[in-house]
């Protein structure tokens, strides 16, 4: 079966580092995805991982170890903005398009 | 910037009724895909599409068709809409095997 799991709700202070795990079991795998999506909002990419390691775009990292099955998206430096949920996302084998499989995603509450 | 664009970001429909949902993108992208968002469940993948007449089932097809006449465009079929219908349905499209850019989404209430 396909399977992503991520937790559904995180707390985090302003100013802060938080860290959303996502852990996945998928028939095939060919990358792995991040978005962000406001309350009433549509998603919006963040991050992309083909390959083991650590990806660094300005406050958010984004990190994947294909062998464990995980991910996780660092967020630094927290802001009120970043109140949001975050969504996981496998793109799976086969066919001409990337069809995507998505967690449930995380919904982070940024406090004062 | 990509732009994808729905019809509608409210709709009210009644059981029954034939409903059609239309999502355009401007990026030339081959890609076009439909799903449904329910609290609890994520986004999960209705159709989508690799290009032009083409079509393929995702994983809740059922109660739904699309229509892909043009490449910038994707309609969603509601043939006969039913309560459990109710939703937030969120078009996506792509190029080749990159990320997804959607478009603002469109609540649909069946009563």
């Amino acid at each position: 079966g396909q399977n992503i799991d991520q937790p559904t709700e995180m707390t985090a202070t302003e100013g802060a580092i938080v860290q959303i795990n996502c852990t996945y079991q998928t028939s095939g795998f060919n990358g792995l995805f991040w978005y962000q999506q406001h309350a009433g909002e549509a998603p919006t990419f963040l991050s992309y991982n083909v390959l083991d390691g650590l990806e660094e775009k300005g406050r958010f990292s984004s990190f994947l170890s294909r062998s464990k099955g995980y991910s996780y998206l660092l967020l630094k430096e927290l802001q009120m903005k970043d109140s949001a949920s975050y969504l996981c996302a496998v793109e799976g084998h086969g066919g001409a398009t990337n069809k995507l499989i998505f967690g449930t995603g995380t919904l982070l509450a940024v406090q004062p | 910037d990509v732009k994808v664009t729905q019809s509608s970001r409210y709709l009210v429909k009644r059981t029954g009724e034939k409903v059609f949902l239309e999502c355009v993108q401007d990026m030339d992208h081959e890609n076009m895909f439909w799903y449904r968002q329910d609290p609890g469940l994520g986004l999960r993948l209705i159709y989508f599409s690799y290009d032009v007449k083409m079509k393929e089932k995702g994983d809740i097809p059922e109660g739904y068709s699309v229509s892909r006449e043009k490449k910038e465009r994707f309609s969603l079929i509601l043939e006969s809409a039913s309560t459990n219908q109710t939703s937030m349905y969120l078009c996506a499209s792509s190029y080749d095997r990159g990320e997804q850019y959607f478009g603002p989404g469109t609540r649909l209430t069946v009563t």
